[in-house]
């Protein structure tokens, strides 16, 4: 079992609609959760990190955490062409962070 | 501050040369790091430091070596180059503990032929 999985293929929304993004983890142990948001041939970005159970919210982007269900998302309201990109999830756990694959979003104008 | 600085920004390498890939960054972080992303692919962990003088192994050491002499610098050398290390690379920091945000450098990409 991979540490973290992102299991979806790309995500195409019409623009100004919700786009949501799912995270398992394998680490029951992991402490700190995070979204990062990476443009084609540039570095990961932080978006939202998470660190307890509940709901985070941060402008458009809402992050939802479920320890007991080992289960991380993100919500992007109000897309927008900008907010195409590869959205990567990461875990803490046992001194690493641990990245899943990646899911790509296409906003569509 | 600059950030998270990285050179070069690319590079082709024959296989069996050798090269280091320079990190630096000015925010006085204590934990720096060196991945690696294949297309397609997460983020690897190659090796990762706590502080100057203190390195150890990440998930993928394998063919590379690192040394932190400062606070700043954080080098991560290739010794014998092989096309399996062809990849994106991406060194990072992260402050005051290690499950804290990581903040990236804009990465090196090698081609090893």
């Amino acid at each position: 079992q991979k540490e973290v999985e992102q299991n979806s293929g790309p995500l195409s929304v019409p623009e100004g609609a919700i786009a949501s993004l799912n995270c398992t983890y394998s680490d029951r142990g992991s402490q700190s959760f995070f979204w990062y948001r990476q443009y084609s041939g540039k570095s990961p970005e932080l978006i939202m990190s998470i660190y307890s159970n509940g709901d985070k919210e941060d402008g458009r982007f809402t992050a939802q955490l479920n320890k007991a269900s080992q289960y991380v998302s993100l919500l992007i309201r109000d897309s927008q062409p900008s907010d195409s990109a590869t959205y990567l999830c990461a875990a803490y756990g046992n001194n690493r962070l641990a990245f899943g694959k990646g899911n790509q979003v296409v906003v569509i104008p | 501050n600059a950030g998270v600085t990285q050179t070069p920004k690319f590079r082709i390498l024959k296989i069996g040369q050798s090269m280091t890939l320079q990190c630096a960054q000015d925010m006085n972080h204590n934990y720096m790091y060196w991945y690696r992303q294949d297309p397609g692919m997460g983020l690897k962990l190659i090796y990762y430091s706590v502080g100057a003088g203190i390195t150890d192994k990440g998930e993928v050491p394998n063919g590379y070596n690192v040394s932190r002499s400062t606070t700043e610098d954080f080098p991560l050398r290739l010794e014998l180059a092989a096309p399996s290390q062809t990849s994106v690379y991406f060194c990072a920091s992260s402050y005051p503990r290690q499950e804290e945000t990581q903040y990236f450098g804009p990465g090196t990409r090698l081609l090893v032929l």
